[in-house]
């Protein structure tokens, strides 16, 4: 098993860009999330999924979009990158609410 | 405020000495709790969950203080390997993790 992987491992965007960050996982774990990771902040919840088709906010949802088609799959998408928007992005999975979450190698995301 | 906070460090210790990391939470109706150890520019694992009776893997000991809201990890015989930044967490009724800022632990020959 693959794991929890995610694509790009480094990115660099101008403000106003937008692109998708990719997910995905072999586990067959229904639950997937996406995070991302400041210095002095902690990991802050974004997006997460409790199955294909179900997705709700985090504590910081404003300027990203999910969707979840598959069980697999869970892409995070940035609508026009800010600055503010440059952090290590982590997506995990995991197979119940209360399991272990399984992370993503994470994503290192510079909006200039 | 954070739902966990954490001392952020750093820890440093000598080889074999024993360290102790708490962490408090804030929400009384919180659930589960973890403890998650991250490498320098890895993704974070999970060490170990913290039950309510306290429990032990190896060297590694949590304990859970429901009446104080604090959470302990307890690191015995300190290893160079165990250099990392440990991450307290917990869970409410839902889904998502609360994830405390870290603690740092550099762990010296």
């Amino acid at each position: 098993n693959a794991g929890v992987t995610q694509t790009p491992k480094f990115q660099v965007l101008k403000t106003g860009q937008s692109m998708t960050l990719q997910c995905a996982q072999d586990m067959n774990h229904e639950y997937m999330s996406w995070y991302r990771q400041d210095p002095g902040m902690g990991l802050r919840l974004i997006h997460y999924s409790v199955g294909a088709g179900i997705t709700d906010q985090g504590e910081v949802p404003n300027g990203y979009n999910v969707s979840r088609s598959t069980t697999e799959d869970f892409p995070l998408r940035l609508l026009s990158a800010a600055p503010s928007q440059t952090s290590v992005y982590f997506c995990a999975s995991s197979y119940s609410g209360g399991d272990e979450q399984f992370f993503g190698p994470g994503t290192r995301l510079t909006v200039l | 405020r954070k739902e966990v906070e954490q001392d952020p460090g750093p820890f440093n210790v000598p080889e074999g000495a024993t360290v102790a990391f708490n962490c408090t939470y804030s929400n009384s109706a919180s659930q589960s709790f973890f403890w998650y150890r991250q490498d320098c520019r890895k993704e974070p694992k999970l060490l170990m969950s913290v039950y309510s009776s306290g429990n032990e893997d190896g060297r590694f000991t949590a304990q859970l203080n429901r009446a104080s809201q604090y959470i302990s990890l307890l690191i015995r015989d300190s290893k160079l390997s165990d250099s990392a930044t440990y991450l307290c967490v917990s869970r409410n009724s839902g889904y998502a993790l609360n994830f405390g800022k870290g603690t740092s632990l550099l762990v010296t020959p």
